[in-house]
Formats: structure tokens, C-alpha cells, sequence
């Protein structure tokens, strides 16, 4: 089946610190990749998308790139900010489906 | 354009209570997804439906179900609730024109149930 797995937390970081977490799915066929961040009391936004091999999604300064070699889809941002505290979320869509499967996500606390 | 709105924002419901959720999705949207997400996990997908039609479930029990109104508004309904159906669920809209491509799902606020 379809499942994604990604860095368990909490990360705890300094303001302007690099920020990595990891994401690796399993998936038949070619499935479209997401990061969603969910801040403290809200809902899931869209944080960015890649729909097929070799694609970079990027937004706010956070960046990923679809490995279909590795089959990963790694979050990154080169300096964070106390505003990017939040829970960060993997999630892939199978290419025949319209379903979302998500990872467990990943905290990120933002230190002044 | 208002974004998916979500009602009641939070309830607090007995075992073998029932309860009503409601979603009203993006205007011009016709498809309506329903998420559980408990406290430290990943949503869990539970019904999509698309003009009225159910068009995919999750791996639920059948006292959850769910139906979508001509105006392409949701209902999830859950019966006889049990302590562990406390969750956030969460409803998601999308156009859903076709499988090509990110089709982008916009998720509402959630409802936070919780079940003494």
C-alpha cells in the first residue's frame, strides 16, 4: 500500500539555523508529493507540491525535491524563523486516487 | 473568496452519543474529503465525495458515513461514539477535475470532537 514515513521530532532550532526533515514514501506507480505545516490551533495549508520525478516545489523560503531514485521528498529551508514554528507534514496522492496519505509529522519549535 | 468553512468548532459529546459534522467547501468546489487526525498523528483519510457521490473510503467502521448536498456541502456523521473517535476531523475541498497533476486539496479549521 501506500505509505509515507518522515522524521520523527520534536526539532528544536535556533532563529536563522537550517532546517532539514526527512520524508520517504512507498507508492506504486507515480504518486504526487505535498508538504502541508499545520500552525498551532488551525488547520492543514499547502506549504508545496511536486508532481513528478525531479521536481522542486518551493514557497516561503522552504524547498523539496521529488527522488523518484530514493524515493524521498526532503523538506528544507536555509534560515528559519520564530513564524515557522509549526507541525510539518508529508503527504503523497497516488496517481490513480484522489486520497492523501500523510505521515505522522514532524514538530518544529523556533528559538529566539 | 471565503475559504472551507467548518461548524461546529468544537463539541464535546457521551459515548454512544451521536454527532453531526458539518463543511461547506470553497465556492466552486465539488469534491469534499474528510480527515481524522488524532492528538500527535497524521490525518487519516475517511470519505471522499464528489457531486453527491461517494467515491472513495478509508479504512472506518460503518458507524462513521457521510453524504455531500446538491449545494456541494458535507455532513459526517458518527454513531455511537467511542472515547477513541476524539480527534480533530477535518474537512478538505478541492476541484477534483481530474487525477493529472497535484490536484490541491484546501483544508477548513476542523472540529475538535472529544468524547467523555
Amino acid at each position: 500500500g501506500n505509505s509515507v514515513t518522515q522524521m520523527e521530532g520534536p526539532v528544536t532550532l535556533s532563529e536563522e539555523a537550517f532546517l532539514t526533515i526527512n520524508c520517504t514514501y512507498t507508492a506504486t506507480g507515480y504518486p504526487s508529493l505535498f508538504w502541508y505545516v499545520q500552525y498551532p490551533g488551525e488547520g492543514l495549508q499547502l506549504l508545496l507540491k511536486a508532481t513528478k520525478a525531479d521536481d522542486k516545489g518551493s514557497n516561503k523560503g522552504f524547498e523539496a525535491t521529488y527522488r523518484k531514485e530514493t524515493t524521498s521528498f526532503h523538506l528544507e529551508k536555509g534560515s528559519v524563523q520564530v513564524s515557522d514554528s509549526a507541525v510539518y507534514f508529508c503527504a503523497l496522492r497516488p496517481s490513480n486516487d484522489y486520497k492523501l496519505s500523510f505521515g505522522a509529522g514532524t514538530t518544529v519549535t523556533v528559538r529566539a | 473568496d471565503a475559504g472551507v468553512t467548518q461548524s461546529p468548532t468544537h463539541l464535546i459529546k457521551t459515548r454512544g452519543q451521536h454527532v453531526t459534522l458539518r463543511c461547506s467547501p470553497i465556492s466552486g468546489h465539488k469534491s469534499v474529503s474528510w480527515y481524522q487526525q488524532v492528538l500527535g498523528q497524521g490525518p487519516q483519510f475517511i470519505f471522499q465525495y464528489y457531486e453527491k457521490e461517494e467515491r472513495g473510503r478509508g479504512n472506518f467502521p460503518d458507524r462513521f458515513s457521510a453524504r455531500q448536498f446538491p449545494n456541494y456541502s458535507s455532513e459526517l456523521n458518527v454513531n455511537a461514539l467511542l472515547l477513541g473517535d476524539s480527534a480533530l476531523y477535518l474537512c478538505a475541498s478541492s476541484l477534483a477535475r481530474g487525477l493529472a497533476g497535484g490536484v490541491e486539496q484546501y483544508f477548513g479549521p476542523g472540529t475538535r470532537l472529544t468524547v467523555t
